[in-house]
């Protein structure tokens, strides 16, 4: 099953703005990761947060994370085309053991 | 260091024939998952493994997919026999630690199955 939920699910901007992605969840975490997948390709991993963080940043992405309402946020800040991709959430349960559970993704789309 | 290796890049068979993925994970990692992505979705963890012993496979279709890590390094995922629905991405990934805990993973390119 999925727990993981992203909005939007289609995202199309310009060179040069900022691309916002949110991932709803549904149970407790222990972190929960984002990841990028080009077509055709696998994925890779972009940023972890712990449930005890609340933001973290990586070069141009910014993470934020609210456990109280069980969602986050990924913020790419001027965007460019290279960054048009499939961006996924992913949740790491509270148990050992558990593996990562996967959204669905938001597609996104930087034209020049 | 090298990534995950992952073949064939792209397989297409007709229904009810068998098909086998292989997977060589990055050197030293404990940890290996075999993942389906179906077209518009997300992976959707098919099994683990952890050195050479299954962590979790509740939603491996055991009727039909097997899947093996001998020696704890290289694994393959079988598909036997192939159903239309099949047709999906198959993604191997690996971690470096045992805990389990939400490790980041690390992707091979995947198989690209087409079932006819």
């Amino acid at each position: 099953s999925q727990q993981g939920e992203e909005d939007p699910q289609a995202l199309s901007i310009q060179e040069g703005e900022n691309a916002t992605m949110n991932c709803s969840y549904k149970t407790s975490i222990n972190n929960l990761q984002w990841y990028r997948q080009n077509s055709g390709r696998g994925l890779v991993h972009l940023i972890l947060i712990r449930s005890n963080e609340r933001e973290k940043h990586s070069g141009r992405l910014r993470v934020t994370l609210d456990t109280s309402k069980k969602s986050s946020s990924l913020l790419i800040t001027a965007s460019r085309a290279a960054d048009t991709a499939s961006y996924f959430c992913a949740t790491a349960g509270g148990q050992a053991g558990t593996a990562l559970i996967f959204g669905k993704g938001t597609t996104l789309s930087v034209s020049s | 260091e090298a990534g995950v290796a992952q073949s064939p890049r792209y397989k297409i068979i007709e229904k009810r024939q068998s098909v086998a993925f292989w997977c060589n994970p990055i050197s030293g990692h404990a940890t290996l998952y075999w993942y389906q992505q179906i077209l518009g979705q997300g992976p959707k963890l098919l099994i683990q493994f952890q050195n050479n012993g299954v962590v979790d496979d509740s939603q491996l279709p055991k009727d039909r997919f097997s899947a093996e890590r001998l020696k704890g390094v290289d694994s393959t995922l079988k598909i036997q026999p192939a159903k239309l629905e099949d047709s999906a991405v198959y993604l191997c990934a690996s971690s470096h630690g045992t805990s389990g805990r939400g490790e980041t993973q690390y992707f091979g390119p995947g198989t690209r199955l087409l079932v006819l």
